[in-house]
């Protein structure tokens, strides 16, 4: 079935560096734009970055704009997030997600994994 | 970046109940509006995109209108697994954003 499988969260200093990934499976990697979503505990949800479906156009919020940055092998059917120089406040779980249809980028996020919680703290 | 609020921001009902969330965009966006669902401990779950279309698999109770800046989230008879709170989320440009949420409760 389709699935996204996130992996890589942990308790992690300020100042450190993490790399997340998604496994995708189920349906053609290479054919979605994918997104990377967070939520910090007890608030809401709050856009990270997107990747097109072939890597030529990446966007991020500013909040993480030169710290993170999202890439993606298609060949291993895999979604990153490098996460440079954290601070307090990334602590939150993140959620990797596919756009609802192939080809697009600007579209609504229909498969979301389950989530991998990064916690930032000395 | 394109503001999104929601209101109200939480609400108690029901079973049975109508129950409508409404979702207004800082500028224009057209249609390019999502409402998702979420539970504790679990991811966002899509119900609606483009502003009015339901996902597959989504019960008919739930219904999305609006366009340009102000919409609505419908359900219309409300059902115990309906209990969550929910987001609207724009995708006309980047930065993509999600409303604060919307948290149902039970009266």
């Amino acid at each position: 079935q389709v699935q996204l499988v996130e992996s890589g969260g942990g308790v992690v200093q300020p100042g450190r560096s993490l790399r997340l990934s998604c496994a995708a499976s189920g349906f053609t990697f290479s054919s979605y734009g994918m997104h990377w979503v967070r939520q910090a505990p007890g608030k809401g949800l709050e856009w990270v970055a997107v990747i097109w479906y072939d890597g030529s156009n990446k966007y991020y919020a500013d909040s993480v704009k030169g710290r993170f940055t999202i890439s993606r092998d298609n060949s291993k059917n895999t979604l990153y997030l490098q996460m440079n120089s954290l601070r307090a406040e990334d602590t939150a779980v993140y959620y990797c997600a596919r756009v609802a249809r192939p080809d697009g980028s600007a579209d609504a996020f229909d498969i979301w994994g389950q989530g991998t919680m990064v916690t930032v703290s000395s | 970046a394109i503001r999104i609020t929601q209101s109200p921001s939480s609400l108690s009902a029901s079973t049975g109940d109508r129950v409508t969330i409404t979702c207004r965009a800082s500028q224009g966006i057209s249609s390019y509006l999502a409402w998702y669902q979420q539970k504790p401990g679990k991811a966002p779950k899509l119900l609606i995109y483009a502003a009015s279309t339901l996902q597959s698999g989504v019960p008919s109770r739930f219904s999305g209108s609006g366009s340009g800046t102000d919409f609505t989230l419908t359900i219309s008879c409300l059902q115990s697994e309906d209990f969550a709170t929910y987001y609207c989320q724009q995708y006309y440009s980047y930065p993509f954003t999600f409303g604060p949420g919307t948290k149902v409760d039970i009266k």
